[in-house]
């Protein structure tokens, strides 16, 4: 079955590099997404990269992908406090529909002290 | 960025009430929009797949009498919870999925509803 997991909790000073890790299982997932959910709202689509590439940078974000380990990572630069969130990663699980959906891993909670 | 709104953002109500929570894609029209659940501290689950025009497909373990599910056009998509109990309180997410094809770039999600069942 499909699973997506993360850890739950990062703690980082303002300025600093914040990397956030993700696994997932299937290996046929053509798209992984990094998203983010301030309290109390909906969810942003960060970033999201194509499984056949390494890395992608936006801005202060980089997203690499082991494709051989299923292991995803976001790394956010110069991390402000305005990034406290909760960030999650999602891959697209078909399984037998041709629409797919997107699984979630738990979150990581991203808390930037000053 | 394409919006998709949510209404009520919160809402109270009586154990065996039912409730109603829209979702509307703002400025674009969505084929496919998805509803989640989200319970405090944890990951969004997916409850159901609308498609516009055609009857839901519910995810394993949802209740399709429990939770109605109607898109009846391409801007607009409602979740029904019937008949209410405080195990049904959570937050309610909802995407909408502009164009045709299954690119989930182009998901966008609501704000959520806050549901909460005394």
């Amino acid at each position: 079955g499909e699973d997506v997991e993360q850890s739950l909790f990062l703690s980082v000073r303002e300025g600093d590099s914040s990397v956030i890790n993700c696994t997932y299982t299937d290996s046929s997932s053509t798209y992984l997404y990094w998203y983010k959910q301030e309290p109390g709202a909906g969810l942003q689509l960060l970033t999201y990269i194509f499984s056949n590439m390494d890395m992608k940078q936006d801005q202060r974000l980089t997203v690499l992908l082991n494709k051989k380990d299923k292991h995803l990572s976001l790394r956010i630069a110069d991390t402000q406090t305005g990034d406290s969130a909760i960030y999650f990663c999602a891959e697209i699980f078909h399984g037998s529909s041709n629409t797919g959906k997107l699984i979630f891993g738990q979150g990581t909670t991203l808390q930037v002290k000053p | 960025g394409a919006v998709v709104s949510q209404h009520p953002s919160w809402v109270i109500c009586k154990s065996g009430t039912s409730v109603k929570i829209e979702c509307r894609s703002l400025d674009f029209q969505a084929t496919t929009m998805f509803w989640y659940r989200q319970f405090p501290k944890q990951s969004l689950m997916l409850m159901a797949t609308s498609n516009e025009g055609s009857k839901a497909t519910y995810e394993q373990g949802v209740e399709k009498d429990k939770f109605l599910i109607n898109h009846a056009s391409l801007t607009l998509s409602t979740l029904t919870v019937t008949s209410a109990h405080p195990e049904d309180s959570s937050f309610y997410i909802c995407s909408a999925r502009q164009g045709g094809t299954p690119r989930f770039e182009t998901q966008y999600f609501g704000p959520g509803t806050r549901l909460l069942v005394l």
